[in-house]
């Protein structure tokens, strides 16, 4: 079965343009969660669904984060407008239920 | 709040044994997970073990858990330089979806 599979794998962008993130779970996984990874803060979750609906996205940084689940294929976090200090990787990840988690490869994002 | 507190750096040298250690605070933790990061990659689960276990062993990992001091370490056997890597303790309570992660070791094994 394929892993959780995101794109862009790396994004350059310059500050002020608006970025989108995109996430595929494994199918049949019904949960997924937005982290971010960075030096300073380490892992942090953004966002978690469960059956396509947000349930705690109190992680969320600001209100130029926002995250979508259409549907149980497809996720998409987007930043507008993007700051330097939202460099990081993103990563999404999904499970089947809430105890065992797999981690997609990564978006990383930098903003200049 | 929870917290898992990990130390940052490990170095080894190729062919030892390798023990990264890891303390947690939550006591109605369910599940603990060591995740293994290597550079410019994704995190990959590696093991887990229930709380109502004291040790397993999968291979050339064995992770032991002392649920009385929260303490869980991961034994790398024959440690490889493949094994070099970011190594993440993680917790969870069961019927909950927040994970813990700890700050990650850097485990970097010496030909």
């Amino acid at each position: 079965d394929a892993g959780v599979i995101q794109s862009p794998r790396h994004e350059v962008t310059e500050m002020g343009q608006e970025v989108t993130l995109r996430c595929k779970p494994i199918s049949g996984h019904n949960s997924l969660f937005w982290y971010r990874q960075t030096m300073m803060r380490g892992l942090e979750l953004l966002i978690y669904f469960n059956n396509n609906v947000p349930i705690d996205d109190s992680g969320m940084p600001e209100d130029r984060f926002s995250a979508k689940m259409p549907n149980a294929s497809f996720s998409t976090l987007k930043i507008q407008p993007s700051e330097p200090r939202d460099s990081a990787v993103y990563f999404c990840a999904s499970s089947r239920s809430p105890d065992t988690i797999y981690f997609g490869e990564g978006s990383w994002l930098t903003v200049v | 709040g929870e917290d898992v507190e990990q130390s940052l750096f490990l170095s080894v040298r190729e062919g030892d044994s390798s023990v990264i250690n890891c303390t947690y605070t939550d006591s109605s933790s369910t599940y603990l997970y060591w995740y293994k990061q290597e550079p410019g990659a994704g995190l990959q689960l590696l093991t887990y073990i229930f709380s109502n276990m004291d040790m397993k062993q999968d291979q050339r990992l064995t992770v032991l858990l002392n649920k009385k001091d929260k303490h869980l370490s991961l034994r790398i056997a024959d440690t490889q330089t493949g094994d070099s890597a970011i190594y993440f303790c993680a917790e969870s309570t069961s019927g909950t979806y927040k994970y813990i992660f700890g700050t990650g070791t850097r485990l970097k094994v010496l030909a």
